[in-house]
């Protein structure tokens, strides 16, 4: 079965710094992974995706995100927070060809600023 | 870039009524849709997978007949709380998977805020 874990519940981070989001998987083949931010009341908006190819994948707003199969990591960064990413992340995995997704329990991000 | 829109956004309802929430894929068609259910500061979990012209597959534990899924288009697909209870409160999400080329690329809709009095 996969899982995903998402070590940080909160992370509060100042303003301009930069950020790190963990995120590791248990996954028994290639997964596919992806990055959801939520913010309050509202729906999932994708940051981004990792199919396969370039391990360093770039997503919306100025995130990526690194597949590191051999840690099982798809770590989320961003070199300098905004007020504005202030919200809950989910990392996810789904399997190939497949639709379901597991998510992650998120990380709620506070920026300081 | 792909759209999944859910109404309402909220609904109150009495207990033992029932209620129903959309979720359209506005930019392409979905044979498959996804709904979840989250608590406050919880994660998704899923619930069911409606498939267009088939019944819903459900996930261990969610009751079929207390929460109806039915998927009559390509662009929709409804979920039907049934008998509402206070418990039955939460967010409820819904998702599509928009297909193609370079594999699963999932949009969630907006979700839809349920509130049984």
């Amino acid at each position: 079965a996969q899982s995903v874990t998402q070590p940080d519940i909160h992370i509060t981070v100042s303003e301009g710094a930069s950020l790190e989001l963990r995120c590791n998987y248990s996954y028994g083949a290639t997964p596919y992974l992806f990055w959801y931010v939520q913010s309050p009341g509202q729906g999932l908006q994708l940051l981004l995706k990792y199919f396969s190819g370039d391990t360093l994948v770039q997503g919306i707003k100025g995130f990526e995100a690194e597949f590191k199969r051999s840690q099982s990591s798809f770590n989320l960064r961003k070199p300098s927070v905004h007020w504005s990413d202030a919200a809950e992340y989910f990392c996810a995995v789904g399997r190939r060809g497949g639709n379901k997704l597991t998510f992650g329990t998120g990380t709620q991000l506070k920026v300081e600023l | 870039g792909a759209v999944v829109s859910q109404h309402p956004s909220r609904v109150i309802c009495k207990s033992g009524t029932s209620v129903k929430i959309e979720c359209r894929s506005l930019d392409f068609q979905a044979t498959t849709m996804f709904w979840y259910r989250q608590f406050p500061k919880q994660s998704l979990m899923l619930m069911a997978t409606s498939n267009e012209g088939s019944k819903a597959t459900y996930e261990q534990g969610v009751e079929k007949d207390k929460f109806l899924i039915n998927h009559a288009s390509l662009t929709l697909s409804t979920l039907t709380v049934t008998s509402a209870h206070p418990e039955d409160s939460s967010f409820y999400i819904c998702s599509a998977r928009e297909p193609g080329q370079s594999g699963n690329t999932i949009y969630f809709g907006e979700g839809s805020w349920l509130t049984v009095v």
